[in-house]
């Protein structure tokens, strides 16, 4: 099993629509979780982290469920410019104290007029 | 933001030279660095973390002697792609992070494209 999995889509959806991503983690010892953004041939940047309460900022609503050991990643009313790859982004521990990250495969958002 | 400067954003290289890849954290102490691969249309693949002072870890399937990874400082760090052949054409990307704080994310260079002809 893949240690962060997401659906990759690609999710087509018109403008204005609400569309969620989902991600799940098998390493129940994991600690941070970010959703990052990563448009075509280029660098990922981080659009939120993942806080146990849930987080908002603006359109986008993140969750995060350690039970399920499961992150979503909620948007509002689409725009043409949200058409990225979404990559859910798992911290895990690692030998002396350290930690590494772990990217899932990332799910492609594709929004139209 | 913190930034993180990745050299050089594109190389072209004959088959059997090496390329050296450096990474920089121009504002904060990288503890931690990550280096990532990705294929077109595929997702990045971590090739090896490495902490300041110590040898880095590679994934299963990396091949440490090709792929030398050197992190002597907090700020720069480097990936040495030696004897490289077509197949090792590919977008490298490095992170750095500050382990030290739990939540601290992670900022990413601009990546290098690498080809191998």
């Amino acid at each position: 099993r893949k240690e962060v999995e997401q659906d990759p889509g690609p999710f087509n959806v018109p403008e204005g629509a609400t569309v969620a991503f989902n991600c799940t983690y098998s390493n129940s010892a994991s600690q941070s979780f970010f959703w990052y953004r990563q448009d075509c041939r280029k660098e990922p940047k981080l659009l939120m982290s993942v806080y146990s309460s849930g987080n908002e900022d603006g359109r986008f609503t993140a969750q995060l469920n350690r039970a399920s050991q499961y992150i979503s990643l909620l948007i509002r009313d689409s725009k043409l410019s949200d058409s990225a790859t979404y990559l859910c982004v798992v911290i895990v521990p690692f030998s002396g104290g350290y930690n590494k990250l772990i990217f899932g495969a990332g799910t492609r958002l594709a929004v139209h007029p | 933001g913190a930034v993180v400067s990745q050299h050089p954003s594109r190389v072209i290289c004959k088959s059997g030279t090496s390329v050296k890849i450096e990474c920089r954290s121009l504002d904060f102490q990288a503890t931690t660095m990550f280096w990532y691969r990705q294929f077109p249309k595929q997702s990045l693949m971590l090739m090896a973390t490495s902490n300041e002072g110590s040898k880095a870890t590679y994934e299963q399937g990396v091949e440490k002697d090709k792929f030398l990874i050197n992190h002597a400082s907090l700020t720069l760090s480097t990936l040495t792609v030696t004897s490289a052949h077509p197949e090792d054409s590919s977008f490298y990307i490095c992170s750095a992070r500050d382990h030290r704080g739990m939540g601290t994310e992670a900022f990413f260079g601009q990546g290098t494209r690498l080809t191998v002809v």
